[in-house]
This record gives C-alpha cells, sequence and structure tokens, in this order.
C-alpha cells in the first residue's frame, strides 16, 4: 500500500501560468514533506521542502503548502517555465526529515509549454 | 561533475552474469544509499550505509549484495538477476543525522536484464 500517492501521472500548463503539483498521503505521522525534480537521464534533484509545523514554505517562484487535516500538499511554481518540464516527486519522512525513512511518491511529469 | 557519481550509465546483463554497478560520492557525506525506480512505481529504497555499517536492508532479495568499503564509495554487485530487476539504480548520499531531508542523488545506472 503506497503511502505517498501523487495521482496525476502528467500535467500540462502553458509558460508563465501556474503549475500545481498534488500529493496525498495516508501516514499521519510523517512530519517532514520534500519536492525533489527529475530531468531525463539525470537523477533527482532536492527543491523545496516543509514541515509539519508549517503550513506553507516559499523560496522564489515554488510555494509549498501543507494541508494536515486532509493529509495533502501542493507544490506550486509561478510564473511557470519550460525549463521547469521535468519530473516532480513528493516524499515524506517520518522522524523529522531523517534522510533513511524518506517515501517517495511515483512522481508527476509537468509539461511547460512555450 | 556532478557530487555523486555512477558508473556504468547503462547495463546490459543475462540472467547468468555478474556485475557491479559503483557509485562514489565527492560531498564529505557520511551516509549512502541504493535506490530502485521501475517504470510507473515510486522510488524503493534498497539499502542504507551510515559510517560504513548497513543499518537498513529494505527486504531486498540476495540477488543483490550491496558493499561500502569507505564513506565515499558504494558498490551493488549483482548476480543471478531477473528481467523484473530491470530498472533504474540510484545512488545517493547525505549527512546522516541531518534533518534536512536532503538526499544528493547520482545520475543512475539503467540495467537491463535479458
Amino acid at each position: 500500500d503506497q503511502q505517498v500517492k501523487q495521482n496525476s501521472p502528467s500535467l500540462s500548463v502553458q509558460e508563465g501560468r501556474i503549475s500545481i503539483l498534488n500529493c496525498d498521503y495516508t501516514n499521519s505521522m510523517f512530519d517532514y514533506f520534500l519536492w525533489y525534480k527529475k530531468y531525463p537521464a539525470e537523477g533527482p534533484t532536492f527543491l523545496i521542502s516543509i514541515s509539519s509545523i508549517k503550513d506553507k514554505n516559499e523560496d522564489g517562484r515554488f510555494t509549498v503548502f501543507l494541508n494536515k487535516s486532509a493529509k495533502h500538499l501542493s507544490l506550486h511554481i509561478v510564473p511557470s517555465q519550460p525549463g521547469d518540464s521535468a519530473v516532480y516527486f513528493c516524499a515524506a519522512s517520518r522522524g523529522g526529515g531523517a534522510t533513511n525513512k524518506l517515501i517517495f511518491g511515483t512522481g508527476t511529469l509537468l509539461a511547460v509549454q512555450p | 561533475e556532478t557530487g555523486v557519481t555512477q558508473t556504468p550509465r547503462h547495463l546490459v546483463m543475462g540472467m547468468t552474469n555478474k556485475k557491479s554497478l559503483k557509485c562514489e560520492q565527492h560531498l564529505g557525506h557520511n551516509a549512502m544509499y541504493w535506490y530502485k525506480q521501475s517504470a510507473k512505481k515510486p522510488l524503493e529504497l534498497m539499502f542504507v550505509y551510515s559510517l560504513e555499517e548497513r543499518v537498513e536492508n529494505n527486504s531486498v532479495p540476495s540477488r543483490f549484495s550491496p558493499e561500502c568499503p569507505n564513506s565515499s564509495h558504494l558498490f551493488l554487485h549483482l548476480h543471478t538477476l531477473q528481467p523484473e530487476d530491470s530498472a533504474l539504480y540510484l545512488c545517493a548520499s547525505s549527512q546522516d543525522g541531518g534533518l534536512s531531508g536532503e538526499l544528493f542523488f547520482g545520475e543512475g545506472s539503467r540495467l537491463t536484464v535479458l
């Protein structure tokens, strides 16, 4: 049973518009959440994270929102750029972001159209 | 040069072959990981080494055998694999004990078992 779910395998957005990637989790013990980005032929790279004591974290064009009651988090990218086209993985952990306890989702392929 | 390098990038092997995947990290981290990425599945943690000692083995079949001779190098020895083992194998490193949740991934080794 998947504890971290990304139900949209793909998303297409026009350049300049907002991209919203969603992630749901089932384990209420998760207390740290992350987004990773992966280009083809490269390994995933860390993008942004949020602790369960917060409901929003912003870094430039990227904002992650956490709704603990719904066990849902989302990544907003605005404005979207063609270079943002990649696979985005949601990940969650117990123990405050301990790296050996990360559980990943299946990923969402974002395509930003020029 | 990336902080985590993996060789070979691509490997094709028969079910009776023995091969090894190599990973090297240049970041001064003290924890290293093997992940498996299969199509349409989440990233699956296979092995974790912290300070060169294996701390987690997520019920991986014995046909996968890890080796961590020092904190900078990690190997995955492969023997009598099955076609369903074909996947992208990702190595990652982190500073163990850190709570950022940030893993640094290599570019992956694409394995095809015939």
